[in-house]
């Protein structure tokens, strides 16, 4: 499988400052990249789909101008939480998409191992 | 929309017993993946298996085997020899063009 890194593993940050959380695809280039949303005990929730060189797709529901959604180049993409509340509080997962069309893996997607996000 | 569903929150089996967590999804359309995941307590999402909707042949993996009803629309994940670190919080999943829908998942408990 591919390893998938996210930075930081945990934060805490102040109400109304910002936080940027990173995705990196070590071992391939993916051109998609996901973002999900973690409550404790609760399921993964699809925020948005980070596509390379594009603007992302956002899930309905999902405000795109606080969860600012980059990716620059095809091993990384940042999420950053912008004037973060206490409500913002989750554990953040990204995972990514292999690149290649027609490889067995091209319908899997590898997951980071998850950013605890605490607004104070 | 895709909708997932996994009815039972949690369950309970005794180390090296069979244990069978179930699935139901909803979808018109026909080629799709279906795949269950396993969170353990680190949260890291594990791929346990994968099934191919144009396959009828159900996908094994070692101790692991899925049961796919494809018209009725049901996945159940069967577990043999259950292990104590197969202790976790299982999620089963549906893809459809490359984006994942997920079940609120299930706690599976595995005792000594």
């Amino acid at each position: 499988g591919a390893v998938v890194s996210q930075h930081p593993s945990w934060v805490i940050c102040k109400s109304g400052t910002s936080v940027k959380i990173e995705c990196r695809s070590l071992d391939f280039q993916a051109t998609t990249m996901f973002w999900y949303r973690q409550f404790p005990k609760q399921s993964l929730m699809l925020m948005a789909t980070s596509n390379e060189g594009s603007k992302a797709t956002y899930e309905q529901g999902v405000e795109k101008d606080k969860f600012l959604i980059n990716h620059a180049s095809l091993t990384l993409s940042t999420l950053t939480v912008t004037s973060a509340h206490p409500e913002d509080s989750s554990f953040y997962i990204c995972s990514v998409r292999p690149g290649l069309a027609g490889v067995a893996s091209y319908n899997e997607q590898f997951f980071g191992p998850g950013t605890r996000l605490t607004v104070l | 929309a895709q909708t997932v569903t996994q009815s039972q929150p949690e369950m309970s089996v005794q180390e090296a017993e069979t244990v069978t967590l179930s699935c139901t999804y909803d979808t018109s359309e026909s080629n799709y993946y279906l795949f269950w995941y396993k969170q353990p307590p680190s949260r890291q999402m594990i791929l346990v298996i994968r099934q191919e909707a144009y396959k009828q042949q159900n996908a094994t993996e070692n101790r692991f085997s899925v049961n796919f009803q494809k018209a009725a629309k049901s996945f159940s994940l069967k577990i043999s020899d259950s292990q104590l670190g197969d202790t976790a919080m299982y999620f089963c999943a549906f893809m459809r063009n490359s984006k994942l829908t997920f079940g609120k998942g299930i706690t599976l408990s595995v005792r000594p």
